[in-house]
């Protein structure tokens, strides 16, 4: 069971290019998170998906965008990056919400030079 | 003031000691997640809950709604327990995570 699966785990950018950080999960799950970690920080959310076809903007959306036309599939683009957009991207899944248990992908360290 | 706190922020220890880290919020809750973030970087969920205690192996979970407070605790410490601990809290009536700054658990053979 492969779980949350991100790729890729690491990226270099430079400034101004665009990117995507995949997202698949093969639970089923209908809830989709997209967190960044900065040194220090606690996680911050990006943007998150209830269900198919259906996203919202979390605290941090800036920068961002995402799409889910799958249950599946929850990809996070970064148009024109920045450095302010270096940083640890985690992708999460849970079945029904924040109040169940949370799955976590391995982490896509990106930096922007 | 950050709405959740963790203390403390790094800790280091002997195998085989009690550990305690120690997680204080100041808004309304529903639920409490404490995560394991490995130093490979992936985070697993190890306990959510929102009242009392709960116990898993070696580690146990307490919280106390009424004084916002949560510990979690490892006994019989190993140097494989090293990672960093996350609090993250279940705002009340929101489906909304905020999330502690995490403790850095070291335990030395």
């Amino acid at each position: 069971n492969a779980g949350v699966t991100q790729t890729p785990k690491f990226r270099i950018l430079k400034i101004g290019q665009s990117m995507t950080l995949q997202c698949t999960q093969d639970m089923n799950h209908n809830y989709m998170y997209w967190y960044r970690q900065d040194p220090g920080m606690g996680l911050k959310l990006i943007y998150y998906s209830v269900g198919a076809g259906i996203t919202d903007k979390g605290e941090v959306p800036n920068g961002y965008n995402v799409s889910r036309s799958t249950t599946e599939d929850f990809p996070l683009r970064l148009e024109l990056a920045a450095p302010s957009q270096t940083s640890v991207y985690f992708c999460a899944s849970t079945a029904w919400g924040v109040t169940g248990e949370l799955f976590f992908g391995e982490g896509s360290r990106l930096t922007v030079l | 003031k950050n709405e959740v706190e963790q203390s403390p922020q790094n800790l280091t220890a002997q195998e085989g000691e009690f550990i305690t880290i120690n997680c204080s919020y100041s808004v309304g809750i529903s639920a409490l997640h404490w995560l394991q973030q490995h130093p490979g970087g992936g985070i697993v969920s190890l306990f959510m809950l929102s009242s009392g205690k709960k116990k898993h192996g070696r580690l146990i979970a307490t919280i106390n709604i009424q004084e916002k407070h949560s510990s979690l605790h490892i006994t019989a410490s190993h140097p494989r327990d090293s990672a960093v601990y996350i609090c993250a809290v279940v705002i009340q009536g929101a489906q909304k995570l905020v999330f502690g700054q995490g403790t850095r658990l070291t335990i030395n053979p």
